[in-house]
């Protein structure tokens, strides 16, 4: 059974510095992993896709890697904003047949403060 | 707006009374998820539709829970004699399928969050 863990639950940073958010999965046949973020209350806004066969995907001063044989991805935000201020949570489709299975599992996010 | 829509936003239900949410994916997507997420977790999936057909169930979604797609555009969930562990954030998320070996990215609506009292 797939399981996701984000690590830390929780992370507070002053305004400018970099980061790091961790996501492990259990089952390295994946098909994909997706970034998301969730502002209170609100949906989930998709950051980046990364396919089981790329090691990274940017946007902006987003990074996410993904090392499938270890069964880790990891989102770097360069230049932490107050705007950035949400939960982030990771995503992964399982590879099944030589397609992919149609639903997402998540881990429980890391809640990112950025204080000014 | 061209985004995942999900009405309503927000519902407040007495425990026994039935509830209906409706969703309206990106149009042209021909797939549609239904998801749950609870207070501090994340979301679970519950079901999805290929077109009109409803091709996958979890076993979260008891038979207090249907979920329909008519048409192949909009889905509705409805949840009869709610209950209080019912309490939750609704998503309804769409993607666009054209062939397998595809990545179809699924995107998010703002979701209805139920409080069953």
């Amino acid at each position: 059974k797939q399981e996701v863990t984000q690590i830390p639950a929780a992370l507070s940073v002053p305004e400018g510095e970099n980061l790091v958010l961790n996501c492990s999965f259990t089952d390295s046949a994946i098909y994909n992993l997706q970034w998301f973020r969730q502002d209170p209350g609100k949906g989930l806004t998709s950051l980046l896709l990364i396919q089981s066969s790329q090691r990274e995907q940017t946007s902006g001063r987003l990074n996410a890697s993904l090392d499938k044989s270890s069964g880790r991805s990891t989102l770097y935000i360069a230049a932490s904003q107050p705007g950035d201020s949400a939960t982030y949570l990771c995503a992964v489709r399982r590879a099944n047949y030589g397609g992919a299975t149609n639903k997402l599992i998540f881990g429980t996010g890391t809640l990112l403060a950025v204080q000014p | 707006d061209t985004g995942v829509s999900q009405d309503p936003r927000h519902k407040i239900t007495k425990r026994g009374q039935n509830v209906t949410f409706r969703c309206d994916p990106i149009s042209e997507h021909n797939r549609l998820y239904w998801y749950r997420q609870t207070l501090g977790q994340g979301p679970e999936f519950l079901t999805y539709f290929q077109n009109e057909a409803q091709l996958e169930k979890s076993r979260l979604l008891s038979d207090r829970f249907s979920a329909e797609r008519p048409k192949g555009s909009f889905s509705t969930l409805e949840i009869q004699r709610t209950e209080q562990g019912d309490s939750a954030m609704y998503l309804c998320a769409s993607s666009l399928n054209l062939r397998q070996g595809l990545a179809n990215e699924q995107f998010f609506g703002p979701g209805t969050r139920l409080t069953v009292l």
